[in-house]
């Protein structure tokens, strides 16, 4: 089963941030987070992870809360190409620990 | 970045034959990678981990008779989906791990698989 519970679906207008949060209120502290987007027929693309942290990157920027029990995937100008399943895991670092993908948020960005 | 290249993207394919997909990583050596299948509108769904020269370990449900797969390098795992049947159409991915540290899983484009 899959250690991670996100909204199914969440929509967003073309230039405003998208926001999608990920709830792993039993994440250990080994655990990093990862997250990643499909499109579709595509398969997963990585975004970003981080383990306690905040992270940016060139496509989003990642908080994790201080108690590590969730974080939140910021898109910060969503465009029409971000729209996308995404899905976020936790995962041991270097370790042989097998991700498991819950169900993901489908995004939908709007004109 | 890493790269992970699977091959064929789609294939159709009558049934009770087999077929076969391949999963290399180009750039990096994968001492595990992973096979997951998707049907449509579902998440992935772990298939089996593939460990280089050892045999594959299988999720509950899957059948190993059916769905081979060898990992005769670092950079080289396949899956073949023998006596294909109508039901096993889906979207077959693979992943590896680039064992180093916290690396990200990197994940091939997908297979298509239609069995008419």
């Amino acid at each position: 089963d899959a250690k991670t519970t996100q909204p199914p679906s969440m929509d967003c207008a073309e230039g405003r941030a998208a926001n999608l949060p990920c709830n792993h209120s039993t994440i250990s502290g080994n655990e990093y987070v990862y997250w990643y987007r499909q499109i579709h027929s595509q398969g997963p693309q990585y975004i970003i992870h981080g383990l306690k942290n905040n992270e940016t990157n060139e496509m989003a920027s990642l908080i994790i809360t201080e108690d590590r029990k969730s974080s939140t995937l910021i898109l910060p100008h969503a465009t029409l190409r971000d729209t996308a399943v995404y899905y976020c895991i936790v995962r041991e670092s270097g370790g042989s620990y097998i991700p498991t993908f819950g169900r993901g948020t489908s995004l939908i960005v709007h004109p | 970045g890493a790269v992970v290249s699977q091959h064929p993207s789609w294939v159709i394919c009558k049934s009770g034959t087999s077929v076969k997909i391949e999963c290399r990583s180009l750039d990096f050596q994968a001492t595990t990678m992973f096979w997951y299948r998707q049907f449509p509108k579902q998440s992935l769904m772990l298939m089996a981990t593939s460990n280089e020269g050892s045999k594959a370990t299988y999720e509950q449900g899957v059948e190993k008779d059916k769905f081979l797969i060898n990992h005769a390098s670092l950079t080289l795992s396949t899956l073949t989906v023998t006596s294909a049947h109508p039901e096993d159409s889906s979207f077959y991915i693979c992943s590896a791990d680039d064992t180093g540290g916290d690396s990200p899983l990197h994940f091939g484009n997908g297979t298509r698989l239609t069995v008419t």
